[in-house]
């Protein structure tokens, strides 16, 4: 069974348009996060949740909506797709709420094209 | 704010050979410090990570990684690699309030 789960894989869309991303993880996990990886494998923290809670939010434009309608579901919306959102988005969870020290476990990644 | 960067794009290694992946970090205090291993179309999977203590960590899958302050280097080491080991890889600085910073990655790529 897939801990963290993501759909689509793969997403293709114009610019402008407005998509959504899901997360699932079934480990009971209290916190859940989603990260952007760019061409260049740069991968960096966007939002954290725990406990349907935002915890971390870094500098992302607020295009980017996460929402959470429970703690095994943590979903990423964009308005206004824009080129340079075209990246690769990874959802993951941990057990606790430090981000800084709890392991992390990742989902496969939807890779998001924008044309 | 830490930094941390892999020298190596890209390695290859015959099967049963030695590896050793470099890290290098940037950080005033002690870090965390992290590996990950990302195989094609899969999630980063945590090798092992080091917060304190013995600065030799044991991970996952026949993985270890030497923290070595002097150098500000954290590199990954496995004495005998298998053609599954084939992946990408991934190291990460983090600190306590500070965000975990990763590095590119370096491609490993396995020959028989």
């Amino acid at each position: 069974d897939t801990a963290v789960s993501q759909t689509p894989k793969y997403l293709v869309t114009q610019m402008g348009n407005d998509k959504s991303i899901k997360c699932e993880q079934n480990l009971g996990h209290d916190t859940m996060y989603w990260y952007k990886q760019d061409s260049k494998k740069f991968l960096k923290i966007m939002f954290s949740y725990n406990n349907k809670e935002l915890i971390i939010n870094e500098t992302v434009p607020n295009r980017f909506s996460p929402k959470s309608p429970d703690k095994a579901h943590l979903n990423l919306h964009i308005n206004s797709l824009e080129l340079g959102d075209s990246a690769v988005y990874f959802c993951a969870s941990s057990q606790g709420g430090d981000y800084h020290t709890d392991t992390q476990y990742f989902g496969p990644g939807t890779r998001l094209t924008v044309l | 704010a830490q930094s941390v960067t892999q020298p190596d794009i890209h390695i290859t290694v015959s099967e049963g050979a030695s590896l050793e992946l470099r890290c290098n970090y940037s950080y005033g205090a002690t870090p965390y410090l992290f590996w990950y291993v990302q195989s094609p179309g899969q999630g980063l999977q945590l090798l092992l990570k080091y917060f304190s203590g013995d600065t030799l960590v044991q991970g996952i899958k026949g993985f270890e990684a030497e923290f070595k302050r002097s150098q500000s280097s954290f590199n990954l080491r496995k004495p005998s690699v298998h053609w599954s080991d084939a992946a990408e890889y991934f190291c990460a600085v983090g600190a306590r309030y500070q965000k975990v910073t990763f590095g590119t990655g370096t491609k490993l790529q396995v020959i028989p």
